[in-house]
């Protein structure tokens, strides 16, 4: 069966710290992972990534993909207060469909 | 610039009652998608559509219904909720099938008791 697992499910950091977010995939038919921030309500669209070692990268975020060892990392570097959000991770697999991790619920102190 | 517009956002319904959720997207878009977004469960499809008047099951379909009968509007059907479906419903849009495309509606938070 499909399944994508997200690591650590929360974190807890003070502004300035670096982080580091886990996604790990076992699905048929890979074709890309995605990266969502979902703040209180809609789910709004952060990275695609396609091919192993290739860093995406926006503004103090970023992630890279390996195809290999069928996991993605996101890095969120400098935190601060208005990173705090839940962060899915999804893989789209050829069957019209997206397969969503649990989230990662990340929490910046001041 | 509306995009995706979920209603109602809030809704309480008593086990048994019958309910309809409307998706309408002002952006043409072809592929609509019904998720629903549990705690620790991230999100998961219930029914989506790729077309004006498709519709397919996906992942967690059963309890519910959804029809396409114009392009703009995706609506999906409890014909008799249970507390199992309590959870809060997305809908999402799309001009085509890949992730990146995907624009999310509101949310619609459902309890039922």
């Amino acid at each position: 069966e499909d399944k994508v697992v997200q690591s650590p499910l929360s974190l807890v950091v003070h502004e300035g710290d670096t982080v580091t977010l886990n996604c790990s995939y076992e699905v048929t038919n890979f074709r890309s992972l995605l990266w969502y921030k979902q703040e209180k309500k809609a789910p709004t669209f952060l990275f695609m990534l396609t091919s192993s070692g290739i860093e995406k990268k926006s503004g103090r975020l970023s992630s890279i993909l390996d195809k290999k060892e069928l996991f993605s990392i996101l890095n969120i570097t400098a935190t601060q207060t208005g990173d705090s959000a839940v962060y899915l991770c999804a893989v789209d697999h050829n069957n019209n469909d997206m397969r969503f991790g649990a989230g990662t619920r990340l929490t910046v102190k001041p | 610039n509306a995009g995706v517009t979920q209603t109602p956002k809030f809704r309480v319904l008593k086990t048994g009652q019958s309910m309809t959720l409307l998706c309408a997207q002002d952006m043409n878009h072809e592929y609509m998608y019904w998720y629903r977004q549990d705690p620790g469960m991230g999100l998961r499809l219930i029914h989506y559509s790729v077309g004006e008047g498709t519709t397919a099951k996906g992942e967690v379909p059963d309890g519910y219904n959804v029809s396409r009968l114009k392009k703009q509007n995706f609506l999906l059907g409890l014909e008799s909720a249970a507390p199992s479906q309590t959870s809060v419903y997305f809908c999402a849009s799309s001009y085509t099938r890949v992730g990146y495309g995907y624009t999310f509606g509101s949310g619609t938070r459902l309890t039922v008791v």
